[in-house]
């Protein structure tokens, strides 16, 4: 049972334009959500969070939003650059010790 | 400088030996995890630790066994058990329950 899914392996857009990640989560009792970075070889790095009592929350060139009615939440990177190229995790937390990671998206920014 | 590190980086192993992975951290966090990373599945929670002398199993535990004698090592054993060891696995600490810190990862193959 995936709680918590990427539907798209792989993203590619342009140097400067936006990057829309997308993540579904099924498990009402999720409460908060995090988005983590990785390139090959390495560990992931922690990108940007929320919290289930809002909607959006934003860090520079990235912002996160949250839609509780359709369990979904979404990561844009404006304007994207080629060293955001990685592959993105999101993860959600239900108030336990773990956290629950989707598949990933692969992200291609082409200069 | 604080972090985690993990050893070694790749790691080889024959068929039906048991290897162990390290994992350290001086972050002074309590919490303490495990993840297997394979294409195209995300990162799957193998075992944590929450203190030391105590740990539970993830989603993936069957082939695995961890110890937490010391609250900065968490090693994994890759037992002989395990039906598919070839991954990358990553380990990860917090301090509290939801931004996780990961370390840079080893690459096992078994051959």
């Amino acid at each position: 049972d995936q709680q918590v899914k990427q539907n798209s392996p792989s993203l590619s857009v342009q140097e400067g334009r936006i990057s829309i990640l997308n993540c579904d989560y099924t498990n009402s009792m999720f409460d908060y959500f995090l988005w983590y970075k990785k390139y090959p070889a390495e560990g992931p790095t922690f990108l940007i969070s929320i919290s289930s009592i809002k909607d959006k929350n934003e860090d520079g060139r990235f912002t996160v939003f949250l839609n509780k009615s359709a369990k979904h939440l979404s990561l844009h990177i404006v304007p994207s650059q080629p060293g955001d190229s990685a592959v993105y995790f999101c993860a959600a937390s239900d108030r336990g010790s773990r956290l629950t990671f989707g598949e990933g998206t692969q992200l291609t920014v082409n200069p | 400088d604080g972090g985690i590190t993990q050893s070694p980086k790749y790691l080889f192993r024959k068929e039906g030996q048991n290897v162990t992975l390290s994992c350290e951290q001086n972050l002074n966090h309590d919490a303490m995890y495990w993840y297997r990373q394979d294409p195209g599945q995300g990162l799957r929670l193998i075992y944590y630790s929450q203190i030391v002398n105590d740990f539970q199993k993830g989603d993936i535990a069957e082939g695995y066994s961890v110890s937490r004698e010391k609250k900065e090592s968490f090693p994994l054993t890759v037992t002989s058990a395990q039906k598919n060891p070839t991954a990358f696995y990553l380990c990860a600490s917090t301090i509290d329950r939801d931004r996780q810190f990961f370390g840079p990862g080893t690459r096992l193959t078994v051959l």
